[in-house]
């Protein structure tokens, strides 16, 4: 399809666990962003990623978390040695190029449940 | 990080009436917006909000970002089932990071 994807859409691991989390941005959309939603809150910005610029991490809850964007297209969100309260649904976004006026398109996120 | 308060946190209303809600914040934002999740998801956006005072409707959907820019409101007229949903608002200030509400819960009753 033409949206944003993201794999897989739900993951169940035990506590200590890596997991990885994938994000298909829609095609010539330079800018993708990570947020982390937790049962009956908002968005949590996690990290940002513009082309070739370096990424603002400013949002990571700690250093387990580690987001990686290959060729300026697929992204991924990387949590070692996960914790219970890692559980949340993980969502992607993309838009053209990141100006606060761009639309973010939002994919359907993947849940991830750590026992 | 910045904190939006958003209210109410859910609304139980009979088909045909009107909605609001609001957002408000303790900074000043410079960029509102106001977005639909669906369950199983990601947010859609509804309306865009740039300018203090600006008033846009998108269909029976109308929202307002505030004079002092610490605040948004969106109504919903004549609602009907399909806007069932939980509703963000989301403020930027400068940048890139956009800071989300708790969001509103609507069920509408037919």
């Amino acid at each position: 399809g033409a949206g944003v994807s993201q794999s897989p859409s739900n993951k169940v691991t035990e506590k200590g666990k890596d997991v990885e989390l994938r994000c298909d941005p829609i095609s010539g959309h330079t800018a993708l962003y990570w947020y982390r939603q937790s049962l009956g809150q908002g968005l949590e910005f996690l990290i940002y990623f513009q082309g070739n610029s370096a990424p603002d991490k400013s949002g990571l809850p700690s250093d387990r978390f580690s987001a990686e964007r290959t060729g300026g297209s697929v992204s991924t969100l990387t949590i070692q040695r996960t914790q219970q309260e890692d559980s949340a649904v993980y969502l992607c976004a993309s838009s053209v190029s990141g100006s606060n006026t761009d639309t973010q398109y939002f994919g359907p996120g993947t849940r991830l449940t750590v026992l | 990080g910045q904190q939006l308060n958003q209210s109410p946190q859910s609304m139980f209303i009979q088909e045909g009436e009107d909605v609001s809600m609001n957002c408000t914040s303790s900074s000043i934002f410079n960029t509102w917006l106001w977005y639909k999740q669906d369950p199983g998801e990601g947010p859609v956006l509804l309306i865009a909000l740039y300018k203090a005072g600006e008033l846009t409707s998108n269909g029976r959907l109308t929202a307002q970002f505030g004079i002092t820019r610490k605040d948004s409101f969106l109504n919903i007229s004549a609602s009907i089932p399909s806007d069932v949903g939980i509703y963000f608002c989301a403020g930027l200030h400068t940048g890139n990071q956009f800071y989300f509400g708790t969001g509103t819960s609507l069920t509408v009753i037919p």
